[in-house]
């Protein structure tokens, strides 16, 4: 079956530490993956968009990984602050042509001062 | 702020009541979106609309029926609701666009609708 898997166990990092969350996937082969945050009671809001064609992408002290091969994204923060305490959620194009993501569940990150 | 706003914020109603959600886009987006989010669980797509038209409807009970009259707007109306429909109701939209032959689909999310049924 088809299935995006993020850590469901919040992830608690010191302030300056590099924050790292996984996204793994199975059964499916996406053109693209992104990555979104979310705050409590809040709609998610876009971060970067890696495609499947591209190893890194870097935007300010974000970074995210695609590994078609190990059916992996890596999302890195540098440098984390307890602003970018959240939920942050992976999403695939699980149907090429189709106009929609498939989410995962997400990973809770708290940025400890 | 998105670009994309969601009216009421927050619902409670019963059972047997009828009740419409809405959502404007004022990015020139074509695409729009209705998610459904529970606690503990991913968003789950519900209708997709492209240029007015539904693409997509993925098994969501009849008690659930958008309505897309223009580009911008989108509803989502409701009628004789479950308890277990509680949830946020997230709408979102999307630019048309291709990239290398690739549908571009960054999404842009509303703050949600919190749907409380009793």
């Amino acid at each position: 079956s088809q299935k995006i898997e993020q850590n469901s166990e919040a992830l608690n990092i010191q302030e300056g530490k590099t924050a790292t969350l996984t996204c793994n996937y199975t059964n499916y082969s996406p053109a693209y993956l992104q990555w979104y945050r979310q705050d409590p009671g809040r709609g998610p809001v876009f971060l970067l968009l890696i495609r499947e064609n591209e190893k890194e992408k870097r935007k300010e002290r974000l970074k995210v990984t695609f590994d078609t091969t190990l059916k992996q994204s890596l999302f890195h923060i540098t440098a984390s602050q307890p602003a970018d305490s959240a939920t942050y959620l992976c999403a695939l194009d699980t149907d090429t042509g189709r106009r929609a993501l498939t989410f995962g569940s997400g990973t809770r990150l708290q940025v400890q001062p | 702020e998105t670009g994309v706003t969601q009216t009421p914020r927050h619902l409670v109603m019963g059972m047997t009541n009828k009740k419409s959600l809405k959502c404007e886009q004022h990015l020139g987006h074509n695409a729009m979106y209705w998610y459904k989010q529970s606690a503990k669980k991913p968003l789950e797509l519900m209708f997709v609309y492209n240029f007015k038209e539904q693409t997509e409807n993925n098994s969501v009970p009849s008690r659930f029926s958008p309505e897309c009259p223009n580009s911008s707007h989108l509803f989502l109306h409701l009628h004789t609701l479950q308890p277990e429909d509680s949830a946020l109701y997230l709408c979102a939209s999307s630019p048309e666009g291709l990239a290398g032959g690739l549908s571009y689909n960054e999404q842009f999310f509303g703050p949600g609708t919190r749907l409380t049924v009793l």
